[in-house]
């Protein structure tokens, strides 16, 4: 089955306390991107992918770093979580554009809470 | 400054009626215009996109219009049904840079049996 697999599903941490949210595809796509869904703000890209070793900031990059090492892999890291940075996390992946829309396919989400 | 809007956070319409969402946008270097569906607890799912250059798009029961002068998008459910009660979120997406999709805030439809 294609799919998007987020783990964990949900987390509660403490501030400072490092941490990573794994994001996995089964579906060769290239371009894998992470999102945050706050109330009343949306869904906000956090940092994307084009491909293996590229990657770039989105437009709330701050306190997050991610990693590009294999194709089907784009992990999520908080060095130093604070509470502002408690939301739900999607990742998502698609093929590149060539024309024409590529939809993207989104993980069931990652609920994270900084106490 | 958001560039997508959706400005009802909700709407609620009765099972077998139309059911409109609508969607307003400042850039106009949008490329795609997409709808997306969310249920709780799971992740957003695509369900129909527009190209800039079309005005029209439909897809069974769903139907995107896209007016460019007045840079407002619609999204049409007919008839709709107690299983498309979701939020809906529309997004725009220009290619050949970062494929980030910019969302709007959301629009929650309940369909009532």
């Amino acid at each position: 089955e294609a799919q998007v697999t987020q783990n964990p599903r949900y987390l509660i941490t403490v501030t400072g306390k490092k941490l990573t949210v794994t994001c996995s595809q089964n579906m060769n796509h290239e371009y894998m991107s992470w999102y945050r869904q706050d109330p009343g703000l949306g869904l906000r890209q956090i940092y994307y992918s084009m491909n293996v070793e590229v990657t770039d900031k989105g437009d709330v990059p701050e306190g997050y770093k991610v990693s590009r090492k294999e194709k089907r892999n784009f992990p999520l890291i908080l060095e130093s979580p604070s509470p502002n940075q408690t939301s739900l996390y999607f990742c998502a992946s698609s093929f590149l554009s060539s024309g024409s829309y590529n939809e993207q396919f989104f993980g069931p989400g990652t609920r994270l809470t900084v106490l | 400054d958001q560039q997508v809007k959706q400005n009802s956070p909700s709407l609620s319409v009765q099972e077998g009626r139309i059911s409109i969402l609508n969607c307003d946008y400042t850039n106009s270097m949008f490329d795609y215009f997409l709808w997306y569906k969310k249920y709780p607890a799971e992740g957003p799912t695509f369900l129909i996109s527009i190209s800039s250059i079309k005005d029209k798009n439909e897809d069974g029961r769903f139907t995107v219009f896209l007016n460019k002068s007045a840079k407002h998008l619609s999204l049409h459910i007919v008839p709709s049904q107690p299983g498309d009660s979701a939020v809906y979120f529309c997004a725009a997406l220009t290619q050949g840079g970062s494929e980030k999709l910019v969302f709007g805030k959301g629009t929650k439809l309940t369909v009532n049996p």
